[in-house]
Order: C-alpha cells, then sequence, then structure tokens
C-alpha cells in the first residue's frame, strides 16, 4: 500500500551495529505498529502506538526500541544487531472506527545481519 | 495467549478452487481478516468478516465462519496462477485492538 511507506528496503549490516527503520503514512491514522516476520512463523508484534504520547511493548520487544516522531512517522531501532534479527519487517497502521480497527501494512524491509 | 492456526502450504490446479482453512481459539473474536501477501509485498487486506456472519461474497472470494466450531475459510474460485502468494488468517477479540495473526498458508498454484 503506497499510503505507508518503510525505508529503507533493504538493508544488510554487520553485528554490533546500531541500525534504524523508518515508517511514514498519510493515510492519517493515528495507531501504528512494528512486526517482524520468519519463515514458518508469521508475523509477531514489536511494538505499537496508539497515537504520539504512547507506546507499548508487543511479544518480542526485547533488543528493539522505537520513537513516535510524529503522528505519520514511527521509527525501529535495533540498538546493537544480532545475526537472529534478520528478518523481514513491516510497518502498519490503523484507524479506530466504532469497533472496526483494521490494519494496513507497508512494503516490508528486510535486514540481513551478517 | 490466544492461538491462530493455519496449514503451511497448499497446492491446487489453475482453474480449481482453493480452499484455505484458519481455526482460532479465541471466543470472544469479533473480526476475522484474510490478508494475501505476494512475493517481495507487505499484506494486502483480502477481505474480514464479522462475527455475527456466516458467510461473505467477493467476486471470486467466499469466506465461511463456523463459529461454533471457530473456523474460517477463504474459498478462492477459478484459481489464477496471479493467485499465488501466502494467505494469513487474523483475528481481533472485542476487548482488543491488536489483532492475532496465524503463520500463513502458502498457495502454490500449477498449470
Amino acid at each position: 500500500d503506497a499510503d505507508v511507506t518503510q525505508t529503507p528496503r533493504n538493508r544488510i549490516t554487520k553485528t554490533g551495529k546500531r541500525i534504524m527503520l523508518e515508517c511514514s503514512q498519510t493515510k492519517g491514522h493515528d495507531r501504528m505498529y512494528w512486526y517482524r516476520q520468519d519463515p514458518g512463523l508469521g508475523l509477531r508484534l514489536i511494538y505499537y502506538s496508539f497515537d504520539v504520547k504512547d507506546i507499548n511493548k508487543g511479544e518480542i520487544s526485547d533488543g528493539y526500541s522505537v520513537s513516535r516522531q510524529a503522528q505519520a512517522k514511527f521509527s525501529l531501532s535495533l540498538e546493537s544487531a544480532i545475526p537472529n534479527q534478520t528478518a523481514l519487517y513491516f510497518c502498519a497502521t490503523s484507524q479506530q472506527r466504532g469497533d472496526q480497527d483494521t490494519q494496513y501494512f507497508g512494503p516490508g524491509t528486510r535486514l540481513t545481519v551478517l | 495467549g490466544e492461538d491462530v492456526e493455519q496449514s503451511l502450504f497448499l497446492s491446487v490446479r489453475e482453474g480449481d478452487s482453493s480452499v484455505i482453512n484458519c481455526t482460532y481459539t479465541d471466543s470472544s473474536s469479533t473480526y476475522l481478516y484474510w490478508y494475501k501477501q505476494e512475493p517481495g509485498a507487505g499484506l494486502q487486506l483480502l477481505t474480514y468478516i464479522f462475527s455475527n456472519m456466516d458467510m461473505k461474497q467477493d467476486q471470486r472470494l467466499t469466506v465461511l465462519l463456523n463459529k461454533k466450531d471457530k473456523h474460517l475459510s477463504l474459498r478462492i474460485a477459478d484459481t489464477q496462477t496471479g493467485d499465488s502468494a501466502i494467505y494469513f488468517c487474523a483475528e481481533r477479540g472485542g476487548g482488543s485492538y491488536i489483532p492475532t495473526f496465524g503463520r500463513g498458508t502458502s498457495l502454490i498454484v500449477h498449470p
């Protein structure tokens, strides 16, 4: 979905390096999420934010941190990358409307940690 | 925690119907979703169904929900090679705005 963009799309880095993945959205959604995808494991939630002042840990937040710089921007940092953080990372957004709250995903960032 | 289960692979012949199945454990699920992920791309919402519905049809896609058995299925009629992708089932309970995703089913369509 072009309304949710992620940069970079691909990144190769070395163990111990600090990495930042960025997500921007033009959908005007309040809620933003970071997931990682590993083959056979599906999507696992890392962090999520329901508005600019709200940050919440997901099921696998260890080794990651996030920053919600604005409504439209949500970045994910790996302070000291390790090889088992090699994965496909997705940003998603959503907006609560009544009881409905559907997520829309970015194209993903493929991260390789050597 | 709550769980969503899908088989990992499904292989069908072009022109046949595909049925992708999903089971979930959260009895309070209110919305159930199907997403499609094509190679090198993010997840694209295909369709969703509210828990008070049994069926939803959208062109070649039919979603069936058996709430008693906590079973959701996605049927793709006249499957084409362009339907080859990973299909994710997801559910969201009434008390949470965070969906739980299955591991995804890789649909392989061969001539």
